[in-house]
């Protein structure tokens, strides 16, 4: 089985940095994405990690440890319009490559 | 520009009726699914299809039906089976390769009359 675990919510202020973190124990593994979700819209693509490391994309950053089954999404110089859901994605091992999501992180952003 | 399109935005169901969600998708992917997604919940498969008359029950399917047809269309049917059917409604494709991101539409509302 696949399990993903995410904390519920998070606050922070605006201009700060925050880092959502995200643990998995999965069947395998084969990629982790996160995914940004905006209250009853489509969630959208930020970042994908396969190999262990950081990856860095202007202001949101993403970390992954294979090893610990676990990663962390960073976000830096925070705007009001960053408050969204914050969904990690797991996909594990089998033909269909499809990905198992946490129940997301809400991130409330406050000036 | 290419996209992926769901419809209605709402949608409301009587008891004892079937409701279908439209998908339709000109990204030229192979591989379509339906999410089902619930307050403080995260996204839960119902169906998915790999390719064209070809698909699979995902982790909730009991209650929900799917056809492919066509490439393009990938409509989800919430029978009057499925007893807890209000939920946000999410249909997504995707290339099927491992390293690709799924691309998801604006999703449909579904609500109980």
């Amino acid at each position: 089985g696949q399990n993903i675990d995410q904390p519920t919510e998070m606050t922070a202020t605006e201009g700060a940095i925050v880092q959502i973190n995200c643990t998995y124990q999965t069947s395998g593994f084969n990629g982790l994405f996160w995914y940004q979700q905006h209250a009853g819209e489509a969630p959208t693509f930020l970042s994908y990690n396969v190999l262990d490391g950081l990856e860095e994309k202007g202001r949101f950053s993403s970390f992954l440890s294979r090893s610990k089954g676990y990663s962390y999404l960073l976000l830096k110089e925070l705007q009001m319009k960053d408050s969204a859901s914050y969904l990690c994605a797991v996909r594990g091992s089998g033909g269909s490559y499809i990905p198992t999501f946490g129940r997301g992180t809400s991130l409330i952003v406050h000036p | 520009d290419g996209g992926i399109t769901q419809s209605p935005k709402y949608l409301f169901r009587k008891e004892g009726q079937n409701v279908t969600l439209s998908c339709e998708q000109n990204l030229n992917h192979d591989a379509m699914y339906w999410y089902r997604q619930d307050p403080g919940q995260g996204l839960r498969l119902i169906y998915y299809s790999q390719i064209v008359n070809d698909f699979q029950k995902g982790d909730i399917a009991e209650g929900y039906s799917v056809s492919r047809e066509k490439k393009e269309s990938f409509p989800l049917t919430v029978t009057s089976a499925q007893k807890n059917p209000t939920a946000f409604y999410l249909c997504a494709s995707g290339t099927g390769d491992s390293n690709q991101p799924q691309h998801f539409g604006d999703g449909t509302r579904l609500s109980i009359l």
